[in-house]
């Protein structure tokens, strides 16, 4: 069984540009949630995709936006990046049956800096 | 909206020593709890949960942690710390229906000494 997979591991951009991060949901995974950890915080939801809709949005700006695919593979799109933007993005896929999330696995990461 | 506290940003014990790492959740109803541990440049791995059923919940490598409804806690414990128990532990909440997300604590760095 393939566990949660992220692309790519690290990237660095300048202010102003765009990022796109990508993820792979761990099979048989329909829901898929993103985070941010800022260095030496816990992460913070940003929001999560169920069936390729947008299914809760944390306190993020709209800069931050993102896709599910038909796969239930997903992307973090951040537009206009900021230096504050600089920090670990965690994806999370988990399984969702009856209406009752099941819990969330983690993959590991893609470390954004901001220059 | 819930919150997650946990007391003390750094633990440091002996090997072979009791560990115990605090969390204190704030909710206006029943949550799901959970304790992850994350390894240096690593995601999160699910040491264990509490989704209502058993209040003392055991989980991987030994760690176990007890839901106390009265003190809002859900501390993790280890009878026996190991060299390879250093790492950065994160309690986080869910509530059990509305927004699916979870909530994480500031997080716990253990280390072990030898």
């Amino acid at each position: 069984e393939t566990g949660v997979t992220q692309s790519p591991t690290h990237l660095i951009k300048t202010r102003g540009q765009q990022v796109t991060l990508r993820c792979s949901s761990q099979s048989g995974h329909n829901t898929v949630s993103w985070y941010q950890q800022a260095l030496g915080q816990g992460p913070q939801f940003i929001f999560q995709y169920y069936r390729e809709e947008e299914n809760g949005r944390g306190n993020f700006p709209p800069r931050f936006s993102g896709l599910q695919f038909p796969n239930y593979s997903s992307e973090l799109n951040v537009n206009a990046l900021e230096l504050d933007d600089s920090a670990l993005y965690l994806c999370a896929s988990s399984p969702l049956a009856g209406g009752v999330t099941d819990t969330q696995y983690f993959g590991p990461g893609t470390r954004l800096t901001v220059l | 909206a819930q919150s997650v506290t946990q007391l003390g940003s750094h633990v440091s014990v002996s090997e072979g020593a009791l560990v115990l790492l605090r969390c204190n959740y704030s909710s206006s109803v029943p949550p799901y709890l959970f304790w992850y541990v994350q390894y240096p440049n690593q995601g999160l791995q699910l040491l264990l949960k509490y989704t209502s059923a058993a209040t003392l919940v055991k989980g991987i490598n030994g760690f176990e942690a007890e839901f106390k409804k009265s003190e809002t806690s859900f501390h993790l414990t280890k009878p026996s710390a190991h060299m390879s128990d250093a790492a950065e532990y994160f309690c986080a909440v869910r509530l059990i229906q509305g927004a699916q997300k979870l909530v994480f604590g500031q997080g716990t760095r253990l280390t072990i000494n030898p």
